[in-house]
């Protein structure tokens, strides 16, 4: 059974740096073709994705956030890390991993899904 | 960047079929996913690689996707089907989510 667990501050200040760690078991981290996402949801919004790092360790980045973000992975303590920087109060949200998926078709076309989904995690930003 | 539009509402009764859409320039061309989230849960994968349906997700549910539009669609809805659904596609670099539809069974 696969699983993954978010875990980190559940309230940071203004200006802070959010480290937050992705625990998974059931698979690995090394496995070919998988990797972990982040992603967040505002209290009452959508779905907005922020990262994912495969196991052949390539990272991509939302380009209105990669300024502020780094992902990294720990295969042998089967973690993913994910640092937000400069942490604002319209960053609060409860943030997402999950097990990422990809791959691409004979005509070349990348896919990905991602499955299953941590808990979550809320991260509150206020002073 | 690439948008995924979505309606914000969706209602049907029980035991009819809904459909959900999601717009985006040439979708067609992308492979789609879809999530459901209920109150208070994660989202939960329920159509993958425009029609593939996860093991353990019921066959109402089927997705299909070509020109500019991907849709979900829930046969013989029932009461427990009632959520937010998310589409999401890959856009060169990005990944790329809908903004969600609610879905009322009345």
């Amino acid at each position: 059974q696969v699983t993954l667990k978010e875990s980190g501050p559940l309230l940071v200040k203004p200006t802070e740096t959010l480290t937050l760690t992705c625990t998974v078991s059931g698979f690995s981290l090394s496995n070919a073709g998988m990797g972990v996402s982040w992603i967040r949801q505002p209290p009452g919004k959508a779905l907005d994705w922020l990262a994912h790092i495969f196991s052949n360790d390539e990272k991509s980045y939302s380009t209105s956030l990669k300024s502020r973000l780094t992902i990294s992975k720990d295969t042998s303590k089967s973690q993913v890390v994910l640092i937000m920087t400069n942490m604002d109060p319209l960053d609060t949200g409860t943030y997402y991993c999950a097990r990422i998926i990809g791959g691409q078709d004979l005509f070349g076309s990348n896919w990905f899904r991602f499955d299953p989904w941590g808990q979550g995690t809320l991260v509150t930003v206020s002073s | 960047s690439y948008e995924l539009t979505q309606p914000p509402s969706v209602s049907v009764s029980p035991g009819q079929t809904v459909s959900i859409t999601c717009s985006g320039d040439k979708l067609g061309d992308k492979y789609a996913c879809w999530y459901q989230q209920k109150p208070g849960q994660s989202p939960v994968l329920v159509i993958y690689q425009d029609t593939e349906r996860p093991s353990g997700i019921p066959e109402r549910f089927s997705g299909s996707n070509s020109g500019n539009t991907a849709t979900l669609t829930i046969s013989g809805t029932q009461a427990m089907d009632e959520a937010d659904y998310y589409c999401q596609a890959w856009d060169s670099t990005s990944v790329v989510f809908g903004g969600g539809t609610k879905l009322t069974v009345l």
